[in-house]
């Protein structure tokens, strides 16, 4: 069964910083990894999404690397600003007969101070 | 335009009451899913319907009812609500192969009393 950790659960920075938000996952086998921004009251919005073949992804100030035999992923925000505050979710695809079927990790509560 | 719109986005109700969460989807995409949100934020995975086919079913008590009428629209009925159903209810879409493009609705907060 996959299970998906992240850490920090939460990380308070000014503004400014340059930071790394971390997953985790149990099962290497997956299809792909996707980074999630979650708004208090809003619904998800995808960041990025990282193939199984592929190493890593960037837009703009975020870029995210995937290393799956080490089942490790990592989400790096350069020049944090006030806006980039929210929940960073991590999820997992494993494929197969249950493409689609994305397993999150808890999350990690960015706050960044002006 | 939304992409992936539910209603209601709040709902309050009694127990022992049977409640319906619509979701439609204006992407094209072939495949769509609910997730719950419970109290400590961890987002699950209920349901997945591809082309108006289920595909994955988790576990999810019979209670609730996953109906999706056509490709665009996947509807969740629960019967005889009960206090631990409080969460907020994720509908999302994707395309078909692998999830690509996966895009969540605002969410509705289902609160049983």
């Amino acid at each position: 069964k996959q299970e998906v950790t992240q850490i920090p659960a939460a990380l308070s920075v000014p503004e400014g910083e340059n930071l790394v938000l971390n997953c985790s996952f149990t099962d290497s086998a997956i299809y792909n990894l996707q980074w999630f921004r979650q708004d208090p009251g809003k619904g998800l919005t995808s960041l990025l999404l990282i193939q199984s073949s592929q190493r890593e992804q960037t837009s703009g100030r975020l870029n995210a690397s995937l290393d799956k035999s080490s089942g490790r992923s990592t989400l790096y925000i350069a020049a944090s600003q006030p806006g980039d505050s929210a929940t960073y979710l991590c999820a997992v695809d494993a494929g197969g007969t249950s493409y689609g079927k994305l397993t999150f990790g808890q999350g990690t509560i960015l706050t960044v101070h002006p | 335009d939304t992409a992936v719109s539910q209603t209601p986005k709040y709902l309050v109700t009694q127990m022992g009451n049977d409640k319906s969460i619509k979701c439609e989807q204006n992407l094209g995409h072939d495949t769509m899913y609910w997730y719950k949100q419970d109290s400590k934020k961890f987002l699950k995975i209920m349901f997945s319907y591809n082309n108006k086919e289920l595909i994955i079913n988790e576990t999810v008590p019979n209670r609730f009812s996953p109906k999706s009428p056509d490709k665009a629209h996947l509807n969740l009925h629960i019967n005889s609500l009960e206090l631990g159903d409080s969460a907020v209810y994720f509908c999302a879409s994707s395309q078909a192969t692998g999830g690509i493009g996966y895009t969540f609705g605002s969410g509705t907060r289902l609160t049983v009393v």
